[in-house]
Protein backbone atom coordinates (compact mmCIF):
# COMPACT_ATOMS: atom_id res chain seq x y z
CA UNK A 1 0.00 0.00 0.00
CA UNK A 2 0.79 3.33 -0.78
CA UNK A 3 2.66 5.43 2.35
CA UNK A 4 1.80 9.05 1.22
CA UNK A 5 -1.36 10.90 0.96
CA UNK A 6 -2.15 13.69 -1.63
CA UNK A 7 -5.15 15.43 -2.79
CA UNK A 8 -7.27 14.11 -5.73
CA UNK A 9 -6.94 16.51 -8.04
CA UNK A 10 -5.73 20.39 -8.72
CA UNK A 11 -6.31 22.80 -11.47
CA UNK A 12 -3.46 25.33 -12.31
CA UNK A 13 -3.16 28.31 -14.73
CA UNK A 14 -1.12 27.88 -17.28
CA UNK A 15 2.49 29.96 -16.75
CA UNK A 16 1.49 29.92 -12.87
CA UNK A 17 3.69 27.53 -10.31
CA UNK A 18 2.19 23.95 -9.61
CA UNK A 19 2.75 23.51 -6.12
CA UNK A 20 1.72 19.95 -5.20
CA UNK A 21 1.63 19.07 -1.54
CA UNK A 22 2.15 14.96 -0.41
CA UNK A 23 2.26 13.94 3.33
CA UNK A 24 4.23 10.98 4.53
CA UNK A 25 3.87 11.47 7.86
CA UNK A 26 5.29 7.56 8.76
CA UNK A 27 8.60 7.99 6.34
CA UNK A 28 11.53 6.07 8.22
CA UNK A 29 15.10 7.98 7.99
CA UNK A 30 16.23 5.88 4.95
CA UNK A 31 13.41 6.21 2.33
CA UNK A 32 13.56 8.54 -0.03
CA UNK A 33 10.67 10.65 -1.88
CA UNK A 34 10.07 10.03 -5.60
CA UNK A 35 7.56 12.12 -7.92
CA UNK A 36 6.69 10.04 -11.25
CA UNK A 37 4.16 11.83 -13.71
CA UNK A 38 1.92 9.93 -16.18
CA UNK A 39 0.72 11.48 -19.00
CA UNK A 40 -2.81 10.38 -20.39
CA UNK A 41 -1.80 7.03 -22.38
CA UNK A 42 1.63 7.17 -21.41
CA UNK A 43 4.25 5.12 -19.07
CA UNK A 44 4.96 6.97 -15.76
CA UNK A 45 7.53 9.68 -15.94
CA UNK A 46 10.67 10.27 -13.29
CA UNK A 47 10.43 13.75 -12.29
CA UNK A 48 12.64 14.29 -8.97
CA UNK A 49 13.84 12.48 -6.07
CA UNK A 50 15.29 13.66 -2.55
CA UNK A 51 16.25 12.56 0.87
CA UNK A 52 15.70 15.58 2.90
CA UNK A 53 17.58 18.44 1.43
CA UNK A 54 15.23 20.27 -1.20
CA UNK A 55 15.98 19.40 -4.57
CA UNK A 56 15.58 21.22 -7.96
CA UNK A 57 16.54 20.07 -12.09
CA UNK A 58 15.05 21.00 -14.90
CA UNK A 59 11.63 20.09 -14.72
CA UNK A 60 10.70 20.47 -10.92
CA UNK A 61 11.54 21.58 -7.32
CA UNK A 62 11.28 19.50 -4.09
CA UNK A 63 10.87 21.27 -0.85
CA UNK A 64 10.70 18.28 2.24
CA UNK A 65 9.84 19.87 5.39
CA UNK A 66 12.36 19.01 8.13
CA UNK A 67 10.16 16.61 9.82
CA UNK A 68 10.12 15.00 6.65
CA UNK A 69 6.35 14.47 6.99
CA UNK A 70 5.87 16.30 3.72
CA UNK A 71 6.80 17.69 0.80
CA UNK A 72 5.69 19.85 -2.00
CA UNK A 73 6.92 19.27 -6.26
CA UNK A 74 6.81 23.00 -7.77
CA UNK A 75 6.71 23.20 -11.45
CA UNK A 76 7.56 26.91 -11.71
CA UNK A 77 5.74 27.65 -14.96
CA UNK A 78 3.55 25.00 -15.96
CA UNK A 79 2.27 24.35 -19.26
CA UNK A 80 -0.46 22.77 -20.62
CA UNK A 81 1.91 19.61 -21.74
CA UNK A 82 2.18 19.06 -17.86
CA UNK A 83 -1.42 18.18 -17.38
CA UNK A 84 -1.03 14.68 -15.75
CA UNK A 85 -1.53 12.31 -12.64
CA UNK A 86 1.45 13.03 -10.61
CA UNK A 87 2.70 10.50 -7.98
CA UNK A 88 4.80 10.59 -4.71
CA UNK A 89 6.24 7.32 -3.68
CA UNK A 90 8.65 7.04 -1.09
CA UNK A 91 10.91 4.27 -0.87
CA UNK A 92 14.17 2.37 0.61
CA UNK A 93 16.84 1.46 -1.71
CA UNK A 94 15.98 0.23 -5.27
CA UNK A 95 12.34 -1.24 -4.35
CA UNK A 96 9.79 -1.49 -6.78
CA UNK A 97 7.76 1.75 -6.95
CA UNK A 98 4.64 1.23 -5.42
CA UNK A 99 1.79 4.13 -6.89
CA UNK A 100 -0.83 5.30 -4.89
CA UNK A 101 -4.04 7.12 -6.89
CA UNK A 102 -1.73 10.34 -7.23
CA UNK A 103 -3.09 13.68 -7.77
CA UNK A 104 -4.35 14.66 -11.59
CA UNK A 105 -3.38 18.08 -12.34
CA UNK A 106 -5.40 19.75 -15.08
CA UNK A 107 -3.02 23.19 -16.46
CA UNK A 108 -5.93 25.16 -17.64
CA UNK A 109 -5.31 27.76 -20.44
CA UNK B 1 16.62 6.23 -30.00
CA UNK B 2 13.79 5.63 -27.62
CA UNK B 3 15.04 4.20 -24.46
CA UNK B 4 12.71 1.72 -23.00
CA UNK B 5 9.84 0.00 -25.82
CA UNK B 6 7.82 -2.59 -25.82
CA UNK B 7 6.04 -4.70 -28.63
CA UNK B 8 2.98 -4.30 -29.04
CA UNK B 9 1.31 -1.48 -28.45
CA UNK B 10 -1.80 -2.49 -28.55
CA UNK B 11 -3.22 -6.73 -28.43
CA UNK B 12 -7.04 -7.83 -28.28
CA UNK B 13 -7.08 -11.64 -27.82
CA UNK B 14 -9.62 -14.06 -26.69
CA UNK B 15 -10.35 -16.22 -23.72
CA UNK B 16 -7.97 -18.77 -23.60
CA UNK B 17 -5.23 -17.52 -25.62
CA UNK B 18 -1.38 -17.19 -24.98
CA UNK B 19 0.28 -14.51 -25.34
CA UNK B 20 3.62 -12.51 -24.97
CA UNK B 21 4.55 -8.97 -24.99
CA UNK B 22 8.08 -8.14 -25.12
CA UNK B 23 10.31 -5.28 -23.61
CA UNK B 24 14.21 -4.15 -24.39
CA UNK B 25 16.22 -1.35 -22.97
CA UNK B 26 19.05 0.32 -24.73
CA UNK B 27 19.90 1.83 -21.56
CA UNK B 28 22.66 -0.56 -20.27
CA UNK B 29 20.56 -1.24 -17.27
CA UNK B 30 21.26 -4.36 -14.88
CA UNK B 31 17.57 -3.85 -13.16
CA UNK B 32 13.81 -4.54 -15.48
CA UNK B 33 10.75 -4.29 -14.12
CA UNK B 34 6.98 -5.35 -15.30
CA UNK B 35 3.69 -3.11 -13.95
CA UNK B 36 0.24 -3.57 -14.33
CA UNK B 37 -1.97 -0.98 -14.62
CA UNK B 38 -6.13 -2.00 -14.45
CA UNK B 39 -9.11 -0.20 -15.39
CA UNK B 40 -8.92 1.85 -12.43
CA UNK B 41 -5.65 3.25 -12.99
CA UNK B 42 -3.66 1.64 -10.17
CA UNK B 43 -0.34 0.74 -11.11
CA UNK B 44 1.02 -2.38 -9.70
CA UNK B 45 4.69 -4.57 -9.44
CA UNK B 46 4.36 -7.70 -10.66
CA UNK B 47 7.77 -9.08 -11.54
CA UNK B 48 12.00 -7.92 -11.50
CA UNK B 49 14.66 -9.15 -12.91
CA UNK B 50 18.23 -8.29 -11.96
CA UNK B 51 20.85 -9.50 -14.58
CA UNK B 52 18.59 -11.78 -16.02
CA UNK B 53 17.50 -13.16 -12.69
CA UNK B 54 14.27 -12.99 -11.01
CA UNK B 55 14.40 -11.24 -8.09
CA UNK B 56 11.03 -10.05 -7.07
CA UNK B 57 7.80 -12.25 -8.19
CA UNK B 58 4.49 -10.55 -6.47
CA UNK B 59 1.53 -12.43 -6.06
CA UNK B 60 0.90 -13.12 -9.71
CA UNK B 61 -0.97 -16.19 -10.84
CA UNK B 62 1.25 -19.07 -12.65
CA UNK B 63 -0.27 -18.24 -15.96
CA UNK B 64 2.28 -15.33 -16.36
CA UNK B 65 5.67 -16.01 -16.88
CA UNK B 66 8.78 -13.71 -17.20
CA UNK B 67 11.81 -14.65 -18.92
CA UNK B 68 14.89 -12.32 -19.45
CA UNK B 69 17.05 -13.61 -22.52
CA UNK B 70 19.30 -11.35 -21.67
CA UNK B 71 19.73 -8.11 -19.57
CA UNK B 72 18.64 -6.20 -22.50
CA UNK B 73 15.27 -7.77 -22.89
CA UNK B 74 12.62 -9.25 -20.31
CA UNK B 75 9.26 -10.82 -21.88
CA UNK B 76 6.53 -11.58 -20.75
CA UNK B 77 4.15 -14.52 -21.76
CA UNK B 78 0.63 -15.27 -20.90
CA UNK B 79 -1.21 -18.00 -20.49
CA UNK B 80 -4.68 -19.08 -20.50
CA UNK B 81 -5.46 -15.46 -21.29
CA UNK B 82 -8.59 -14.25 -18.83
CA UNK B 83 -11.08 -11.65 -18.72
CA UNK B 84 -9.50 -10.24 -16.09
CA UNK B 85 -6.14 -10.08 -17.86
CA UNK B 86 -7.55 -7.15 -19.76
CA UNK B 87 -5.19 -4.05 -18.82
CA UNK B 88 -2.28 -1.91 -19.90
CA UNK B 89 1.40 -3.55 -18.87
CA UNK B 90 4.52 -1.46 -18.81
CA UNK B 91 7.72 -2.50 -18.79
CA UNK B 92 10.43 -0.40 -16.99
CA UNK B 93 14.49 -0.42 -16.36
CA UNK B 94 16.97 0.80 -14.18
CA UNK B 95 20.19 1.15 -12.70
CA UNK B 96 21.16 1.28 -8.80
CA UNK B 97 23.32 4.02 -8.34
CA UNK B 98 24.55 4.86 -4.22
CA UNK B 99 21.87 2.83 -2.87
CA UNK B 100 18.86 4.15 -5.28
CA UNK B 101 17.62 3.91 -8.34
CA UNK B 102 15.58 5.74 -11.01
CA UNK B 103 13.21 3.80 -13.36
CA UNK B 104 12.65 4.53 -16.96
CA UNK B 105 8.91 3.30 -18.35
CA UNK B 106 7.92 2.07 -21.60
CA UNK B 107 4.89 3.35 -23.24
CA UNK B 108 2.98 0.65 -22.36
CA UNK B 109 0.92 -2.52 -24.21
CA UNK B 110 -3.04 -2.60 -24.00
CA UNK B 111 -4.04 -5.87 -23.54
CA UNK B 112 -7.84 -6.44 -24.21
CA UNK B 113 -9.49 -10.09 -23.45
CA UNK B 114 -12.46 -10.94 -25.17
Amino acid sequence: DAKTTQPTSMDCAEGRAANLPCNHSTISGNEYVYWYRQIHSQGPQYIIHGLKNNETNEMASLIITEDRKSSTLILPHATLRDTAVYYCIVRVGATPLVFGKGTRLSVIA
Amino acid sequence: DTAVSQTPKYLVTQMGNDKSIKCEQNLGHDTMYWYKQDSKKFLKIMFSYNNKELIINETVPNRFSPKSPDKAHLNLHINSLELGDSAVYFCASSQRAGGTDTQYFGPGTRLTVL
